[in-house]
């Protein structure tokens, strides 16, 4: 079974980019799309985006395109999330989580990372 | 991609059955047959309980079951306990080489 482990909470201005990064450990990671999930306090899941480390392919989401950027690093079995120009409905907590099967967008997302809360406040 | 519509709230006795729609369009639901249930209890990150429309991952328990007719995926939750008290989500591929979540359905058990 994977582990998803990420990075702490943060606090940004806006207008600013936060980067926030997901390290897998326990099985195979490149062959896995990366997808990554958002939630603003008090409200449902939003899908942001995934990428397939190995072919280094992503699929954003149409709200979220030229604003985010997702980035893999196969020797450190980690996957990042950039969002930037911050703003105020930003604040929410971002979660990473891994496809059920390997090569494909298509699977659903199996192991989920903790979570991290991202705060957007001047 | 607008969020598929879920009922807000549902609730039931222990033992009851209750069930969850989710209402998509023929450019996700109603195409595809890579529908997907989340459990999320306060506080928590999501756990997969329903892929591919009906099947369910290891250690799922079988009261648990999916459906899916046209554009409308359901989720079943028979003989109700009271550690299902949860937020369902519904999630399914589209057209657009993307994922979709449902809006979400507060379960509660009386």
């Amino acid at each position: 079974q994977v582990q998803l482990v990420q990075s702490g909470a943060e606090v940004k201005k806006p207008g600013s980019s936060v980067r926030v990064s997901c390290k897998a450990s326990g099985v195979s990671f490149s062959n896995y799309a990366i997808h990554w999930v958002r939630q603003a306090p008090g409200q449902g899941l939003e899908w942001m985006g995934a990428i397939i480390p190995i072919f280094g392919t992503t699929s954003y989401a149409q709200k979220f395109q030229g604003r985010v950027t997702m980035t893999a690093d196969e020797f450190t079995t980690s996957a990042y999330m950039e969002l930037s120009s911050l703003r105020s409905e930003d604040t929410a907590v971002y979660y990473c989580a891994r496809a059920a099967e390997r090569g494909s967008y298509l699977f659903s997302f199996d192991s989920w990372g903790q979570g991290a809360l991202v705060t957007v406040s001047s | 991609q607008s969020a598929l519509t879920q009922p807000p709230s549902v609730s039931g006795s222990p033992g009851q059955s209750v069930t969850i729609s989710c209402t998509g369009t023929s450019s996700d639901v109603g195409n595809y047959n890579r529908v997907s249930w989340y459990q999320q209890p306060p506080g928590t990150a999501p756990k997969l309980m329903i892929y591919e429309v009906s099947n369910r991952p290891s250690g799922v328990p079988n009261r648990f079951s999916g459906s899916k007719s046209a554009n409308t995926a359901s989720l079943t939750i028979s003989g109700l306990q009271a550690e299902d008290e949860a937020d369902y989500y519904c999630s399914s591929y589209t057209n657009s080489n993307t994922w979709v979540f449902g809006t979400g359905t507060r379960v509660t058990v009386l």
